[in-house]
C-alpha cells in the first residue's frame, strides 16, 4: 500500500518567515495529493491540493509543488502569521477507492 | 462545514462494551469514511463505503465494523471495546473528485 513519509514533525518559524513542509509517498500511481491544517481540538481544515499532472498550485500566501519523478510534495507559507500555527498534515491518495494516506503531521509555530 | 455531523462527540465507556458512533451526512455524497487519530500517527483509516451496502476495510480496520444502510448514515461499531481503541474518530466525505471533508470528531475514552 501507499506510504507517506512527512518532514519535519515540528516547525518553529518567526511571523513573517516561510515556512516549508516536505512529503513523500511511495506509490508512483498516486494522484491527488491535498493538505490539511488541523487547529487545536478542530477537525482537519483542507488547505490546499495538487493533482499529478501540475507541477505547482498557488493560493494567496501558500502554494504546494509536486515533483512526481522523485516521488515528493512540498507545502510553502509565505510571510507567515501567528494564525497559521498549526498541525499540517499532507497525504496521497492511492490509485482506486479514494482512500487517503495521511503523513504524520507537522505542528507548525510561528512566534510573534 | 461540508453538512456532517457526528453523535456522539464525547463518550466514556469500560472495556468489553459495545460502542456504536453515527456518521450523518445532509448532502448525499456516496463515499464516506471513517478514520482516528492518535499522536503520532496521524489520521489512519479504518473502514470506508462507496454506497450503500458497500463497505471496505481500511489499514487500521481490526476491531471494527460498518454499516450502510442509508446514503446519510455510516456508522462504526467497536464490538468489545479495548483501550487500544481510545482514540479521536473523525468521518469524512468526498465532495467533488477526491477532496475529502472531516466531520467534527468524536473523542472516546476506553477505561
Amino acid at each position: 500500500g501507499e506510504n507517506v513519509e512527512q518532514h519535519p514533525s515540528t516547525l518553529s518559524v518567526q511571523e513573517g518567515d516561510s515556512a516549508v513542509i516536505k512529503c513523500t509517498y511511495s506509490d508512483s500511481a498516486s494522484n491527488y495529493f491535498p493538505w490539511y491544517k488541523q487547529e487545536l481540538g478542530k477537525r482537519p481544515q483542507l488547505i490546499i491540493d495538487i493533482r499529478s499532472n501540475v507541477g505547482e498550485k498557488k493560493d494567496q500566501r501558500i502554494a504546494v509543488t509536486l515533483n512526481k519523478t522523485a516521488k515528493h510534495f512540498s507545502l510553502h507559507i509565505t510571510e507567515t502569521q501567528p494564525e497559521d500555527s498549526a498541525v499540517y498534515f499532507c497525504a496521497a491518495i492511492r490509485s482506486a477507492g479514494n482512500m487517503l494516506t495521511f503523513g504524520g503531521g507537522t505542528r507548525l509555530m510561528v512566534k510573534p | 462545514d461540508a453538512g456532517i455531523t457526528q453523535s456522539p462527540r464525547h463518550k466514556v465507556t469500560e472495556t468489553g462494551t459495545p460502542v456504536t458512533l453515527r456518521c450523518h451526512q445532509t448532502e448525499n455524497h456516496r463515499y464516506m469514511y471513517w478514520y482516528r487519530q492518535d499522536p503520532g500517527h496521524g489520521l489512519r483509516l479504518i473502514h470506508y463505503s462507496y454506497g450503500v451496502k458497500d463497505t471496505d476495510k481500511g489499514e487500521v480496520s481490526d476491531g471494527y465494523s460498518v454499516s450502510r444502510s442509508k446514503t446519510e448514515d455510516f456508522l462504526l461499531t467497536l464490538e468489545s471495546a479495548t483501550s487500544s481503541q481510545t482514540s479521536v474518530y473523525f468521518c469524512a466525505i468526498t465532495r467533488g473528485g477526491n477532496e475529502q471533508y472531516f466531520g467534527p470528531g468524536t473523542r472516546l475514552t476506553v477505561t
